[in-house]
């Protein structure tokens, strides 16, 4: 696609329920990106995917936290037993190539998933 | 793990003057630094970036200053525009990893009419 997908853009959930979040990335990048931002903070790393390679999940808060990447494109974080403290706009990025020695555009990011748990 | 810091966490500064943000890393062997810009409730989106074998960039109204003896880069912009109001955030190589990026904490600026 002409840009990374992120779905749904809003999602309310009760507390303890599961989620999943959805992101399609652009057509071609090899690696996927997905963060946290709660409310007026930085961007809080969560998991890396490059290609077939295992991914990077030294970022996930708590063994609620998992992600795969199906085919190489389209990922899904899943989030179980949500809690308040998981309210946050998780945004996905993909880039051209994992690491970033050879793309000099870096990361292009979806527009996020605002969670609110209640 | 790398550890980008970033100053000042606000900036205000009337229309047509020049804002200075300013990053700190911890990893020497970081070699790209970009910057993200972030419109209230929108997306990051990549500003300028550079890399360790220069010491500065320009894109137009937007320059970034890297200085890899003192593990600093800073954002520059200048004749301000109420437009550029939004946050920036800096970022890093996360140490060990030549793949994700270690963000700093943003910088509120408000570009006053």
């Amino acid at each position: 696609g002409a840009g990374v997908s992120q779905s749904p853009s809003n999602k309310v959930t009760e507390k303890g329920k599961d989620v999943e979040l959805r992101c399609d990335p652009i057509s071609g990048h090899t690696a996927l990106y997905w963060y946290r931002q709660s409310l007026g903070q930085g961007l809080e790393f969560l998991i890396y995917f490059q290609g077939n390679s295992a991914p990077d999940k030294s970022g996930l808060p708590s063994d609620r936290f998992s992600a795969e990447r199906t085919g190489g494109s389209v990922s899904t974080l899943t989030i179980q037993r949500t809690q308040q403290e998981d309210s946050a706009v998780y945004l996905c990025a993909s880039s051209l190539v994992g690491g970033l020695q050879g793309d000099s555009r870096g990361y292009t990011f979806g527009s996020g998933t605002r969670l609110t748990v209640v | 793990g790398e550890n980008v810091e970033q100053h000042p966490s606000t900036l205000s500064v009337q229309e047509g003057d020049s804002a200075v943000i300013k990053c700190t890393y911890s990893d020497s062997a970081s070699n790209y630094f970009p910057w993200y810009k972030q419109e209230l409730g929108k997306r990051p989106q990549l500003i300028i970036d550079i890399r360790s074998n220069v010491g500065e960039k320009k894109d137009q109204r937007i320059a970034v200053t890297l200085n890899k003896t003192a593990k600093h880069f800073s954002l520059h912009i200048t004749e301000t525009q109420p437009e550029d109001s939004a946050v920036y955030f800096c970022a890093a190589p996360a140490s060990g990893s030549a793949r994700q990026l270690t963000f700093g904490s943003g910088t509120q600026l408000t570009v006053l009419p």
